[in-house]
C-alpha cells in the first residue's frame, strides 16, 4: 500500500485479555518500529526490527510484550494479560533499511483501551 | 542515554505572526534531530530533519528549523503562522554512534500549537 497501515483501529478489550495488534509497512522498507502513546505524552520506543530480526527489544515494558515478523514485513505486536495501564495507542513506523538517516513513517495507530 | 524538551505544553500565535515552538535535547554523541507533526485522529507526519551541514533547515508546508549545538536546541519556526498550522509538534532525536540502540528515535512530550484567526 501507499503508506503504513495498521489494524485494528481500534480495539477494547478486558484485563486479563490477549490482545495483537497488526502492522503492515510500506513495501520496501525493511525497518520497522513500534512505538507506543499514551495521552498528553510523546511516542515511546518499544521495538525496532531489521528485516525479520528485532535488533533492539529494549523499550518492551515487560514480558507481557512480544512482536514478531516472521518473513520481513508484517509484524504483529502480541499483549498478554492485559492491564488498565496498557491503554494507550500503538504506533507502527517503518524506514528504509540502509539509510538509517532516513525518516520514519508513521501509521495512524491502533488504539488499546484496556477494561 | 538521549532525551528531549519540550518546554511548553501549549503554543497560542495569532494568524499572519511568526511563531517559534521550542526543542533542546541530550545526546551522548552527535545527533539526528526530527520534527514531526499529529493532527488530530491522524498517524506522525514528518516536517523536516537536520543530519548534517547548514544549521538551517527547511521542510514541508513553510516549516524550517535551526540547528544550534552550543545551546543544544533544535527549534521550530515559520514566518506566517496560519490557522491550519493548529496541530500537535513533536521533536525528536537520535544519536549518530553506532549499535543497535542507536536506532532509537526518542520523543518529546509534544507542543500543542494553537494559531487563532
Amino acid at each position: 500500500g501507499a503508506g503504513v497501515s495498521q489494524t485494528p483501529s481500534n480495539k477494547v478489550t478486558e484485563k486479563g485479555k490477549y490482545v495483537e495488534l497488526r502492522c503492515d509497512p510500506i513495501s520496501g522498507h525493511t525497518a520497522l518500529y513500534w512505538y507506543r502513546q499514551s495521552l498528553g505524552q510523546g511516542p515511546e520506543f518499544l521495538i525496532y526490527f531489521q528485516g525479520t530480526g528485532a535488533a533492539d527489544d529494549s523499550g518492551l515494558p515487560n514480558d507481557r510484550f512480544f512482536a514478531v515478523r516472521p518473513e520481513g514485513s508484517v509484524s504483529t505486536l502480541k499483549i498478554q494479560r492485559t492491564e488498565r495501564g496498557d491503554s494507550a495507542v500503538y504506533l507502527c513506523a517503518s524506514r528504509i533499511g540502509g539509510r538509517d538517516t532516513g525518516e520514519l513513517f508513521f501509521g495512524e495507530g491502533s488504539r488499546l483501551t484496556v477494561l | 542515554a538521549q532525551s528531549v524538551a519540550q518546554p511548553e505544553d501549549q503554543v497560542n500565535v495569532a494568524e499572519g505572526n511568526p511563531l517559534t515552538v521550542k526543542c533542546t535535547y541530550s545526546v551522548s554523541g552527535n545527533p539526528y534531530l526530527f520534527w514531526y507533526v499529529q493532527y488530530p485522529n491522524r498517524g506522525l507526519q514528518f516536517l523536516l530533519k537536520y543530519i548534517t551541514g547548514d544549521n538551517l533547515v527547511k521542510g514541508s508546508y513553510g516549516f524550517e528549523a535551526e540547528f544550534n549545538k552550543s545551546q543544544t536546541s533544535f527549534h521550530l519556526k515559520k514566518p506566517s503562522a496560519l490557522v491550519s498550522d493548529s496541530a500537535l509538534y513533536f521533536c525528536a532525536v537520535r544519536d549518530k554512534g553506532s549499535g543497535a540502540g542507536s536506532y532509537q528515535l526518542t520523543f518529546g512530550k509534544g507542543t500543542k500549537l494553537s494559531v487563532i484567526p
